[in-house]
């Protein structure tokens, strides 16, 4: 009964370097999707995916890079880590049916970096 | 873009007591979702409300789509300290040509404090 799983759970990194977030569902979902969440902004999109092999921009994509080369797994990636991406991330997972949407997401990463 | 406003920002409660909780936004949508996120976890949905006028519980949770499309409430009754959390209201975007891909719209979020 795993959902969405996503690792690290926490992260800390220095400017400059990079690192790549796994989420991974077990749902069959077409859809998935990165977010960051800061403190009094909700969840913003960052990249998502509309099936295996395809990825698209969100509101906030600078910064970030992410690949879809399995319809289970969704990466995202920081090629060189900035103080401003300090952040939780969470990883969503969807399959609309019926013009119904519901996201399942991940327990979080949560990224410092200094 | 659509944004949807949430009210209050936070709300420091007895415990035993009702909440209430608002989202309106500009724009018509045509779904209203109700996530609840624990600290240290992600969002989990609460209600999925998909006609203009509905009112749909989940035990002690009610929640509505307003009759205008640009709004929706969120209830809690008689709270308990697990009621603690953030509080999302969600919505799907529409892009130009009318496909959102599944992609949602939240609002800030109201952070629940329920005091024991």
């Amino acid at each position: 009964n795993a959902g969405v799983t996503q690792t690290p759970k926490f992260r800390v990194l220095k400017t400059g370097q990079s690192m790549t977030l796994l989420c991974a569902q077990d749902m069959n979902h077409e859809y998935m999707y990165w977010y960051r969440q800061d403190p009094g902004m909700g969840l913003r999109l960052i990249h998502y995916s509309v099936g295996e092999g395809t990825t698209a921009k969100g509101e906030v994509p600078d910064g970030y890079n992410v690949s879809r080369l399995k319809k289970q797994n969704f990466l995202l990636g920081l090629e060189s880590a900035a103080p401003s991406q300090t952040s939780v991330y969470f990883c969503a997972s969807s399959q609309i049916f019926a013009a119904k949407n519901i996201q399942y997401f991940g327990a979080g990463t949560r990224l410092s970096v200094l | 873009g659509q944004q949807l406003n949430q009210s209050p920002q936070s709300m420091f409660i007895q415990e035993g007591e009702d909440v209430s909780m608002n989202c309106t936004s500009s724009s018509i949508f045509n779904t209203w979702l109700w996530y609840k996120q624990d600290p240290g976890e992600g969002p989990v949905l609460l209600i999925a409300l998909y006609k203009a006028g509905e009112l749909t519980s989940n035990g002690r949770l009610t929640a509505q789509f307003g009759i205008t499309r640009k709004d929706s409430f969120l209830n809690i009754s008689a709270s308990i300290p697990s009621d603690v959390g953030i509080y999302f209201c969600a919505g799907p975007q529409r892009n130009a040509g009318g496909t959102s891909y599944g992609k949602l719209t939240f609002g800030q979020g109201t952070i629940l404090t329920v005091h024991p």
